[in-house]
């Protein structure tokens, strides 16, 4: 059974740059028919689409974060990892990594996300 | 701007049904958009629902369904039992790339 799990630092300064990686278990990244993605939730707030990439590194990322925002791919550990620079306290979220299909374009496998406090 | 749009909060009563609506500042929500409907209880991951507008991911009851109605996508509730208390999410597939998630809503069962 495919799972994925977040880690990174929970804390980090305004300015700096946020660091997360998503291990995935149970399958194989390199997967052609999946893309790999980062959804974040602020505190009392809805879920964003941060951004995603496929088995062979193409990358798509939501307009509003596109100028901050890096995700890529480790296929020899099996991971995929975000940056977000120049992070202030808007960035402060519950990060989720997921796994979306690549013909029905739905986030099939979560996370269970990790907590980032700017 | 895409904007998706979702009813803030919603009621239901125990044993009854309720259809949550998905659709676009700009447009109407068609089955190109592939639809998908998310719960998510507090503290919890999502969970998915419905994808490609209308199939039921492995293990969801047959009490939830996903469909066209008009000009949005929607996702129906029948027989509402009080652990369907939770926030909807769906999120449309904009093409090249790119995802945006409804505000959500929050379904009360009372």
């Amino acid at each position: 059974q495919l799972q994925l799990q977040e880690s990174g630092p929970g804390l980090v300064k305004p300015s700096e740059t946020l660091s997360l990686t998503c291990t995935v278990s149970g399958g194989s990244i390199s997967s052609s028919t999946h893309f790999w993605g980062w959804i974040r939730q602020p505190p009392g707030k809805g879920l964003e689409w941060i951004g995603s990439i496929s088995y062979s590194g193409s990358t798509y990322y939501n307009p509003s974060l596109k100028s901050r925002v890096t995700i890529s791919v480790d296929t020899s550990k099996n991971q995929f990892s975000l940056k977000v620079s120049s992070v202030t306290a808007a960035d402060t979220a519950v990060y989720h990594c997921a796994r979306q299909d690549f013909y029905s374009y739905d986030m099939d496998v979560w996370g269970t996300g990790t907590t980032v406090t700017v | 701007q895409t904007v998706v749009t979702q009813e803030p909060a919603f009621s239901v009563s125990p044993g009854g049904t309720v259809t949550l609506t998905c659709g676009l500042n700009s447009g109407s929500v068609s089955t190109s958009y592939y639809p998908s409907w998310y719960q998510q209880t507090p503290g919890q991951a999502p969970r998915t629902l419905i994808c490609n507008t209308n199939t039921r991911s492995s293990g969801v009851p047959d009490r939830f369904s996903g469909s066209i109605l008009g000009n949005k996508a929607a996702l129906t509730i029948t027989g509402a039992q009080a652990d369907d208390e939770c926030d909807y999410y769906c999120v449309l597939y904009m093409g090249s790339g790119l995802w945006v998630f409804g505000g959500g809503t929050k379904l009360t069962v009372l």
